[in-house]
C-alpha cells in the first residue's frame, strides 16, 4: 500500500474551516484515499472516501488531487468536538479489509 | 444502541495472568478485527475474522488467540501476559462487500500489565 504523510499537528479557529493535508505521491490506480479521526479515549471514526473525484458527506468534504498524488480534507465549520487525530490512509478497494496500520496522523486543535 | 461494543473497558492484571476481552457487534458485518494500538498511537491489526473464519493473522505472539463463537462476536483471549501487552484494544467490524477500510470501531480496552 502507499505511503501516506500527513503534518503532525495543526490549529484551527472555532467555526472555521479546517484543511488537512496528505501526501500519497505513490499511489496506484486501484487504491482509494480514507479518512478517519481518533478523538482521545475513543475508537476511530470513519469519515470519508474517495478514488479521484471529490467527495462530500455530512461529516466533511475530500478533495482529491488530479495527478491524485496529495489530498485534503475539509471539515467546514470546524468546532472543538473536532479536536482529535485525522488519518489519512490509502488502499486498494477489494484487498483484505483491515490490513492498513493507522500511523502518525495530524492532530488537530480546534480553539475557541 | 453501541455499535461495536467491548468489555471491559479497562483491565488491570499481573503479569503472568490470562485474560479475555470480549466484542460484539450488531451491525450484521460478516468481518470483525482486532486492533492494537500502543503507547505511541499506532494502531496496528492482530486479527482479522469473516464469518468466523480467520483472514489475517499479523505477527502476533502465540499467547493472543482470538475466538469467534458467531459472525457478530470475536474475543480475544491472552495467555501469560507481558509488560509489553500493556496497549489499547480496539476491536472494529465492516461489511465484507468490497467496501475496503470503511471500519467501525469499538471504544476500546485499556490493558495494563502490572
Amino acid at each position: 500500500d502507499a505511503k501516506t504523510t500527513q503534518p503532525p499537528s495543526m490549529d484551527c479557529a472555532e467555526g472555521r474551516a479546517a484543511n488537512l493535508p496528505c501526501n500519497h505521491s505513490t499511489i496506484s490506480g486501484n487504491e482509494y484515499v480514507y479518512w478517519y479521526r481518533q478523538i482521545h479515549s475513543q475508537g476511530p471514526q470513519y469519515i470519508i472516501h474517495g478514488l479521484k473525484n471529490n467527495e462530500t458527506n455530512e461529516m466533511a468534504s475530500l478533495i482529491i488531487t488530479e495527478d491524485r498524488k496529495s489530498s485534503t480534507l475539509i471539515l467546514p465549520h470546524a468546532t472543538l468536538r473536532d479536536t482529535a487525530v485525522y488519518y489519512c490512509i490509502v488502499r486498494s478497494y477489494n484487498t483484505n479489509a483491515g490490513k492498513s496500520t493507522f500511523g502518525d496522523g495530524t492532530t488537530l486543535t480546534v480553539k475557541p | 444502541d453501541t455499535a461495536v461494543s467491548q468489555t471491559p473497558k479497562y483491565l488491570v492484571t499481573q503479569m503472568g495472568n490470562d485474560k479475555s476481552i470480549k466484542c460484539e457487534q450488531n451491525l450484521g458485518h460478516d468481518t470483525m478485527y482486532w486492533y492494537k494500538q500502543d503507547s505511541k498511537k499506532f494502531l496496528k491489526i492482530m486479527f482479522s475474522y469473516n464469518n468466523k473464519e480467520l483472514i489475517i493473522n499479523e505477527t502476533v505472539p502465540n499467547r493472543f488467540s482470538p475466538k469467534s463463537p458467531d459472525k457478530a462476536h470475536l474475543n480475544l483471549h491472552i495467555n501469560s501476559l507481558e509488560l509489553g501487552d500493556s496497549a489499547v484494544y480496539f476491536c472494529a467490524s465492516s461489511p465484507w462487500t468490497g467496501q475496503g477500510e470503511k471500519l467501525f470501531f469499538g471504544s476500546g480496552t485499556q490493558l495494563s500489565v502490572l
